[in-house]
Formats: C-alpha cells, sequence, structure tokens
C-alpha cells in the first residue's frame, strides 16, 4: 500500500511559468512533509518543508501548500527556471518529522528554455 | 548546510563479492542515519535505519544478513553488501540526521552506484 502518492511521473514547462507538483498521502498520522529534488546520479537534496500546522510555507521561488482535509499537498515553483529540471521526490512523516520519511515515487520536472 | 558523503560514488564488482559503502556526516554528529535504495524509476526505498552503537532496523523483507550495516561512531555508517550478485546492482543512498534539528530535515549523501557483473 503506497501511502504517498505522486501521481504524474513527469511534467513539463516552459521556463518563466508555474510548475506544480502534487502529492497524496493516505495516512492521517502524517504531520510533517518534505519536498526533495534529485538529479542524476546524486543524492537527494532538501527543497522545502511544511509542517501539519501550517498550510503554507514559501522560499524564494518554491512555496508548499498543504490541504490536510484532502490530505494533499503540492509544489509550486515560480519562475521555473530550466536549472529546476530534476525529479521531485515528496516525502512524509509523523511525529513531528521524528519518525522515519515515506517517500511518493517521484515526479520528472523538464523545464524547456 | 550540513553535509554527508558517501564513498565511494562508484563501484563496480564482480558476483560474489562484498562491497563496503561508508556513509560519513561531515559537520554533524547523527545518532541515527538510514540507508536507502533506489531502482531505476521509482521512488527511494527505506532499507534499513542505523543507530550508533546498536543493532540496525531492517524494513520487511531486507534481508540483514545480505545487507549489513554498521554505525560504529556519531558520524560513520557502513552498508556492506556481502555475495553480491546482479539484482543488488542499485543506487544506494544514506541519509543522517543533525542531532540539533528536530525538524525532520534529513542530508542526503551523493549516492553510491553499485553494479555487480
Amino acid at each position: 500500500d503506497q501511502q504517498v502518492k505522486q501521481n504524474s511521473p513527469s511534467l513539463s514547462v516552459q521556463e518563466g511559468r508555474i510548475s506544480i507538483l502534487n502529492c497524496d498521502y493516505t495516512n492521517s498520522m502524517f504531520d510533517y512533509f518534505l519536498w526533495y529534488k534529485k538529479y542524476p546520479a546524486e543524492g537527494p537534496t532538501f527543497l522545502i518543508s511544511i509542517s501539519s500546522i501550517k498550510d503554507k510555507n514559501e522560499d524564494g521561488r518554491f512555496t508548499v501548500f498543504l490541504n490536510k482535509s484532502a490530505k494533499h499537498l503540492s509544489l509550486h515553483i515560480v519562475p521555473s527556471q530550466p536549472g529546476d529540471s530534476a525529479v521531485y521526490f515528496c516525502a512524509a512523516s509523523a511525529q513531528g518529522g521524528s519518525e522515519k520519511l515515506v517517500f511518493g515515487k517521484g515526479t520528472k520536472l523538464t523545464v524547456n528554455p | 548546510g550540513a553535509v554527508v558523503s558517501q564513498h565511494p560514488s562508484r563501484v563496480i564488482c564482480k558476483s560474489g563479492t562484498s562491497v563496503k559503502i561508508e556513509c560519513r556526516s561531515l559537520d554533524f554528529q547523527a545518532t541515527t542515519m538510514f540507508w536507502y535504495r533506489q531502482f531505476p524509476k521509482q521512488s527511494l526505498m527505506l532499507m534499513a535505519t542505523s543507530n550508533e552503537g546498536s543493532k540496525a532496523t531492517y524494513e520487511q523483507g531486507v534481508e540483514k544478513d545480505k545487507f549489513l550495516i554498521n554505525h560504529a561512531s556519531l558520524t560513520l555508517s557502513t552498508l556492506t553488501v556481502t555475495s553480491a550478485h546482479p539484482e543488488d546492482s542499485s543506487f544506494y543512498i544514506c541519509s543522517a540526521r543533525d542531532l540539533r534539528e528536530v525538524t525532520g530535515e534529513l542530508f542526503f549523501g551523493e549516492g553510491s552506484r553499485l553494479t555487480v557483473l
């Protein structure tokens, strides 16, 4: 049973436009969510996180939105840049983030110049 | 930010041999490190949680006798793939939490690409 789902395996957007990556979860115990970015042949790097006590967190071009009732979160990248092209993983954790992370399968973002 | 280093980044070995991968936290201490495996076009799969000074906790379906984990110090965990087979070929990634952080952010190593011939 996949507890964290990223239903879009890939997404292609034009440079300068908004990229929206979606993530759904099923475990109601999850209360901390993170987004990681991964380039080929490299380990993931942390992008942004959000606690369940918030519904939005912003860091520069990256904003994460959390809809607890829908068990849905999304990552917005505005404006998108070619260097943002990578695989983005959504991850969730319980106990305020102290429990192990459960990852989605990732969404490959391609930003076209 | 905190840095986690893995070594080697790439390793090719013959079937039946053992391979050791190191994971080091360079500028922080980590009582807990995590080992993941990534198959092509798939998510990161948690293999085990490595605890400093005690036995690792393995996820269901992961053979502990095949994937030996040792967390000898607060800055070093090793994963040894014993008697490697071609199906063990994969990308192995470690991560660690900074003891000073309580927010759940993990710092990841660069990953190690294992190819078993």
